[in-house]
């Protein structure tokens, strides 16, 4: 597609139910990625996707959270039993060369209740 | 451990005042600097990049300088409008690291008419 897609928009859940979230790449962009943005704070590295590599796991924040990418292309976000803290906008990036910045999706803002 | 930081959470400037962001980065091998734009509700926007070869970069009313020497960054937002109004982040990378951006916590600009 013409930039990279995320949905939900938003997300709304009760604490202790599992989510997912999805995100849409740019059509060839062969790295992914996942932030999380807190309100009002800069963004946090959760995972990222390189082609057929094994995924780059280091900034996910428990084994609550996990993410997969099917075919190269889109990719799940999961988190379990979820808590207040993951309240959050979490953004998905992608890009075509691991030289150059990301384009970024327009998030998915979870609310935890 | 790496970060990248910015000197002031908060910037107001006049309408048609130029505006500079600072940002400081704490890895010397980092190879790669990108800054980004965020308004409300969206999600972060390219704005301008450089590499660690180059000390400065200019793009449509921005410019990017590099000081290596002394590990800052910063933005200069010519003619400023208040459109320009919203949080600048800057990232660094280094390539032997995978092609991960780190963030800097961002700095909330706002335009006075």
């Amino acid at each position: 597609g013409a930039g990279v897609s995320q949905s939900p928009s938003n997300k709304v859940t009760e604490k202790g139910k599992d989510v997912e979230l999805r995100c849409d790449p740019i059509s060839g962009h062969t790295a992914l990625y996942w932030y999380r943005q807190s309100l009002g704070q800069g963004l946090e590295f959760l995972i990222y996707f390189q082609g057929n590599s094994a995924p780059d796991k280091s900034g996910l924040p428990s084994d609550r959270f996990s993410a997969e990418r099917t075919g190269g292309s889109v990719s799940t976000l999961t988190i379990q039993r979820t808590q207040q803290e993951d309240s959050a906008v979490y953004l998905c990036a992608s890009t075509l060369q691991l030289t150059d910045g990301y384009t970024f999706g327009s998030g998915t803002r979870l609310t935890v209740v | 451990g790496e970060s990248v930081g910015l000197h002031l959470p908060t910037l107001s400037v006049q309408e048609g005042d130029n505006s500079i962001i600072n940002c400081a980065y704490s890895n010397s091998a980092s190879d790669y600097f990108i800054w980004y734009k965020q308004e409300s509700g969206k999600g972060p926007q390219f704005i301008i990049d450089i590499r660690s070869n180059m000390d400065k970069r200019q793009g449509q009313r921005v410019t990017v300088l590099l000081n290596k020497t002394v590990k800052h960054l910063s933005l200069q937002i010519a003619a400023t409008q208040p459109g320009d109004s919203a949080v600048y982040f800057c990232a660094e990378k280094s390539y032997n690291q995978g092609g991960k951006l780190i963030f800097g916590q961002g700095t909330e600009l706002s335009v006075k008419p």
